[in-house]
């Protein structure tokens, strides 16, 4: 059973749109984190959400938790090329020290 | 530098033989997992160990697979007979569990390959 989904699977947009990515459940999850992975490495965190309705920005990226703590989001301002990469949602499984990863976002930006 | 390492970076061989990939955690994480990572798919975990605690291996997809970590710090995963669709990134986390939340840092990964 996947617990999270991420939608969109794909996305390819011109250098300068904005977009969003979803990662939703039916579950609560304690917190939950966003991933972003580059070709020929492991995922890097870009940052992890602790409480309903939170909103955290890093540069032009903007991640919110949503306020039953189910589903979260990101947004990019003007992406970038170097926006590039497969992003991933993750969350701590209830009981267990471990995360379910979502199954991502293969975003690319053109120039 | 000081981040998780895994090695061989790539592995060929060929369908039939046993494999050992290796990971190097950080320094001081008590916690370290394996997952396998298919062409542009997410993660699928396989196994975690936590200190001194019996692995969590409920990811493991046969028991042609198998994990040890050796004084809480190296790990190796084994995979025995290794068919095609073993072929995948498997790659090697490691991180610090501090009340309830944990940044897992990755390795770059071993991306086997099985002809």
């Amino acid at each position: 059973t996947q617990l999270l989904e991420q939608s969109p699977q794909f996305l390819s947009i011109q250098e300068g749109e904005n977009l969003t990515v979803y990662c939703n459940s039916s579950s609560v999850f304690s917190s939950l984190q966003w991933y972003r992975q580059e070709p020929g490495e492991g995922p890097v965190l870009l940052v992890t959400v602790v409480t309903g309705g939170e909103v955290k920005k890093l540069k032009r990226l903007t991640f919110q938790f949503g306020d039953a703590r189910k589903d979260s989001s990101l947004h990019i301002t003007a992406a970038q090329p170097g926006d590039t990469g497969l992003y991933l949602c993750a969350g701590p499984i209830q009981g267990a020290q471990k995360l379910v990863f979502g199954q991502g976002t293969r975003l690319t930006i053109n120039p | 530098g000081a981040g998780v390492s895994q090695s061989p970076s790539n592995k060929v061989t060929e369908k039939g033989k046993d494999v050992e990939l290796r990971c190097d955690p950080i320094s001081g994480h008590t916690a370290l997992y394996w997952y396998r990572q298919s062409l542009g798919q997410g993660l699928e975990f396989l196994i975690y160990f936590q200190g001194n605690s019996a692995p969590d291996k409920s990811g493991l997809p046969s028991d042609r697979f198998s994990a040890e970590r050796t004084g809480g710090s190296v790990s190796t995963l084994t995979i025995q007979r290794t068919q095609q669709e073993d072929s995948a990134v498997y790659l090697c986390a490691s991180s610090f569990w501090t009340g309830g939340i944990q940044a897992q840092h990755f390795g770059d990964g071993t991306r086997l390959s099985i002809l």
